[in-house]
């Protein structure tokens, strides 16, 4: 079976500019999750989808960051414009239902210079 | 809303020891309980869970974790390591029903294992 798809894998970027990046959750997983990984902590939850929906988008930055997840399948998070600060690691997961097991992407690390 | 804390932020040990990495949590709900690993440049790989049933977990790669309720504690134990567990390792934990932190995992801060031959 074949894991969550994360891509790209890295991108380095100038600050102002826009940027996105794409998940393929686990074929079946209704529920799909982005994180941000800082360097040295734990993944923080960006946004939550049931299907289409966005369930809990309370920890999004709305004023640069958007994310959609069109026919209830692949997501993309994007960012514009990117600051300084934004640089992390973008971890996409997906799971059967909200309560259930998270699996996680290989993750898009972000440089922004 | 729920915090984890992860007593150690490194832990160096040799390789064929025994390694412990402890992991509390705060909840006013109840909580299932994880273990992640992360590889240098790699997204994070279930070790372990506690949903219900016997507090002692076992997990992939020889790890086994206890969950104790009234410590609120998940440590995560290994009894003999080798160079490839080096890794960081994550204690998370996910309100079980309800609320506005379902489906919400929080992630302690991570504990860097690293085995020296």
């Amino acid at each position: 079976e074949a894991g969550v798809v994360q891509s790209p894998r890295y991108k380095i970027i100038e600050k102002k500019q826009p940027v996105a990046f794409w998940c393929n959750p686990i074929s079946g997983h209704n529920t799909l999750y982005w994180y941000r990984q800082n360097l040295g902590q734990g993944p923080e939850l960006l946004i939550r989808y049931e299907n289409e929906e966005a369930v809990d988008d309370s920890q999004l930055p709305k004023d640069r960051f958007s994310a959609e997840r069109l026919k209830g399948v692949d997501s993309t998070l994007k960012i514009q414009p990117a600051e300084l600060g934004d640089s992390a690691v973008y971890l996409c997961a997906s799971s059967l239902g909200g309560g259930d097991t998270q699996y996680f992407g290989p993750g898009t690390r972000l440089t922004v210079l | 809303a729920q915090s984890v804390t992860q007593l150690d932020s490194q832990v160096p040990v040799f390789e064929e020891a025994p390694v412990e990495l402890r992991c509390n949590y705060s909840s006013s709900v109840s909580v299932y309980l994880f273990w992640y690993v992360q590889y240098p440049n790699q997204g994070l790989q279930l070790l372990l869970k506690y949903l219900s049933g016997s507090t002692l977990v076992k997990g992939i790669n020889g790890f086994e974790a206890e969950f104790n309720k009234s410590q609120t504690s998940f440590h995560l134990r290994k009894p003999s390591v080798h160079i490839s567990d080096t890794a960081e390792y994550f204690c998370a934990v996910i309100p079980i029903a309800g609320g506005t932190s379902y489906g919400k995992l929080t992630f302690g801060q991570g504990t860097i294992l690293t085995v020296h031959p």
